[in-house]
């Protein structure tokens, strides 16, 4: 099984309907992150969060919440769902601790129709 | 605030040519500084990463990278271009061990034979 694991993999939805995302991991890791990405832009951080009390928005947080259920589970939802969301979404965790490594998922393709 | 600036969107060189993709970084302490790869369709591969030990780093499939203070850079080369290298490369940034990472834009790279 992957270390982090995404589901869907791909989902193509309706505007205006709420859609989650969710992300595994058996790393062991404390912190989580969520990212999107769109051609052009890169990788740009939606939330993250440094353990199971502590969620944290990042560069494009509008149009998104998440929910840390455990330490090993982060969601990500968009709560009325428009066709600018359409992306790759990436889940991401790392240690707190000095090993400075990063592990991510293989991203949730997102379609808003 | 910590940033990533990628120089070319789009790179092209023919196989067996010089490979340099070209990051600069801002920040205001030390940085860790990521490369990754992405190939079509799939997600990221990490390629090498420089952790304030080493300032040439060498990474997976030939890469390698050199962390420059006084120019606030950390570039990418490949001595030889391969026809599989072609892909997206995305270089990153992170102050601390285990917090966010920020990405850059991305540079795409074309490999001709």
């Amino acid at each position: 099984d992957a270390d982090v694991t995404q589901t869907p993999r791909n989902r193509i939805t309706k505007t205006g309907k709420r859609i989650m995302l969710e992300c595994s991991q058996t790393k062991g890791h404390d912190r989580m992150y969520w990212y999107r990405q769109d051609p052009g832009l890169g990788l740009q951080l939606i939330y993250y969060s440094f353990d199971v009390k502590d969620i944290n928005k990042g560069e494009i947080s509008d149009g998104y919440s998440v929910s840390r259920q455990a330490q090993a589970k982060f969601s990500l939802s968009l709560e009325s769902a428009i066709p600018n969301q359409t992306a790759l979404y990436f889940c991401a965790t790392s240690d707190s601790g000095a090993s400075i490594g990063y592990t991510f998922g293989s991203g949730t393709r997102l379609t808003v129709v | 605030a910590q940033s990533v600036t990628q120089l070319g969107s789009h790179v092209s060189v023919s196989e067996g040519a010089l490979v340099l993709l070209r990051c600069n970084y801002s920040s205001s302490v030390p940085p860790y500084l990521f490369w990754y790869v992405q190939y079509p369709n799939q997600g990221l591969q990490l390629l090498l990463k420089y952790t304030s030990a080493a300032t040439l780093v060498k990474g997976i499939n030939g890469f390698e990278a050199e962390f420059k203070k006084s120019e606030t850079s950390f570039h990418l080369t490949k001595p030889s271009a391969h026809m599989r290298d072609a892909a997206e490369y995305f270089c990153a940034v992170s102050e601390e061990a285990g917090t966010a990472l920020i990405f850059g834009k991305g540079t795409t790279l074309s490999v001709s034979s």
